[in-house]
């Protein structure tokens, strides 16, 4: 169970571009999901919060312009590039948490979304 | 943004031997996760701690949360080939805090 599925693996587009990732909890609901990306041979940093039905919490330097998040159901949220350029190119990577009265419910991750910009 | 200090940052050892890896903080954190990801993947939940003191076993993976909710370490016994790849610690608040803070990670190599 806590599977989470990320679409698509990996993307490579010229600048200018603008790139949609998509998230997705495939056997529960999640009312909040997060986004990561994570530079070659570093760890994960936290981008946004994404909060189903609500607008999203962006962490400090990150361009809320720029990383579009929408979190439309239970099971979807999207985070869109917009007008890519060469140093956006990294792993995206999104989580999810079980939404349940219980609040010990660990993140699970997607496999991850390769962003190459040309 | 905050990171955790995980050590030591990479490590080489024979197939066989045990692993211990450890992660801190300067501030405290009520639940501790420890994850391995593999090149290209995302990260797979390993052992999550929830009570300070609290020791927890995995098969051959064994994890603590620390007393002063400030750190955390964890053991893998008889390493093998698969055990290869990145461990990275991440440390919750929680309270309605569910952001996580990751460590700088553990790279584990297993020499044939």
């Amino acid at each position: 169970g806590a599977v989470v599925s990320q679409h698509p693996s990996w993307v490579i587009c010229k600048s200018g571009t603008s790139v949609k990732i998509e998230c997705r909890s495939l056997d529960f609901q999640a009312t909040t999901m997060f986004w990561y990306r994570q530079f070659p041979k570093q760890s994960l940093m936290l981008m946004a919060t994404s909060n189903e039905g609500s607008k999203a919490t962006y962490e400090q330097g990150v361009e809320k312009d720029k990383f579009l998040i929408n979190h439309a159901s239970l099971t979807l949220s999207t985070l869109t590039v917009t007008s890519a350029h060469p140093e956006d190119s990294s792993f995206y990577i999104c989580s999810a948490r079980v939404t349940a009265g219980d609040s010990n419910q660990p993140q699970h991750f997607g496999d991850g979304t390769r962003l190459s910009i040309l | 943004g905050q990171q955790l200090n995980q050590s030591p940052q990479s490590m080489f050892i024979q197939e066989g031997e045990d692993v211990s890896m450890n992660c801190t903080s300067s501030s405290i954190f009520n639940t501790w996760l420890w994850y391995k990801q593999d090149p290209g993947e995302g990260p797979v939940l390993l052992i999550a701690l929830y009570k300070a003191g609290e020791l927890t076993s995995n098969g051959r993976l064994t994890a603590q949360f620390g007393i002063t909710r400030k750190d955390s370490f964890l053991n893998i016994s008889a390493s093998i080939p698969s055990d290869v790849g990145i461990y990275f610690c991440a440390g919750q608040e929680g309270f309605g805090n569910e952001k996580l803070t990751f460590g700088t990670g553990t790279r584990l190599t297993i020499i044939p």
